[in-house]
């Protein structure tokens, strides 16, 4: 089991390019959650999934999209990027109901 | 709405417990969660408490949850260089799984 993979790992983008940032679990989990960390901010929700073909925006969804592929893979969308995005973004996944959310180790984004 | 306020950083001595403390505002919360972060990497579940329990022991470390003060606690004994990471409190709202992060508190362990 691989359990979360995110691509990529690293990327730098000039204001106003878009990207998708992927995301994959292979634990066939039914919810999948976006997340974006800051300095002394913790992790805060972005968007998430709660199953496949439902997707909800969280606390921060403004300049992000989703979309939530099939059962394994949940993906987002930058379409304008902004240098406030700067962050790292993780993906994570678990059962509905279930305690524990695993997730994926990051991919680190500089918007220029 | 719903806060989790951690403190930031905590240095202590190899050998010595170590106490991060999580004060949390929604009195609904039904789990309350500690996750670990070691540098450049993910988080990773370290152990939670159900809201109805007032402590949960787990090795090294243990959790003591003061519902009316709505305060949360992870101890770690004989704090190791391995244990040098941030620690994430968590709360889980519903049953969406959705979690609420406090700021995260960096752990140094000195030699």
């Amino acid at each position: 089991n691989a359990g979360v993979t995110q691509t990529p790992k690293f990327q730098v983008l000039k204001t106003g390019q878009s990207m998708t940032l992927q995301c994959a679990q292979d634990m066939n989990h039914n919810s999948m959650y976006w997340y974006r960390q800051d300095p002394g901010m913790g992790l805060r929700l972005i968007y998430y999934s709660a199953s496949e073909g439902t997707t909800d925006k969280g606390e921060v969804p403004n300049g992000y999209n989703v979309s939530r592929l099939n059962k394994r893979e949940f993906s987002l969308r930058l379409e304008s990027a902004a240098p406030s995005q700067t962050s790292v973004y993780f993906c994570a996944s678990g059962l509905a109901g279930d305690n524990e959310q695993f997730f994926g180790p990051g991919t680190r984004l500089t918007v220029l | 709405g719903e806060d989790v306020e951690q403190s930031l950083f905590l240095s202590v001595r190899e050998g010595d417990s170590s106490v991060i403390n999580c004060t949390y505002t929604d009195s609904s919360s039904t789990y309350l969660y500690w996750y670990k972060q070691e540098p450049g990497a993910g988080l990773q579940l370290l152990t939670y408490i159900f809201s109805n329990m007032d402590m949960k022991q787990d090795q090294r470390l243990t959790v003591l949850l003061n519902k009316k003060d709505k305060h949360l606690s992870l101890r770690i004994a004989d704090t190791q260089t391995g244990d040098s990471a941030i620690y994430f409190c968590a709360e889980k709202q519903g049953n969406t799984g959705k979690l609420i992060f406090g700021q995260g508190t960096t752990l140094q362990v000195k030699p």
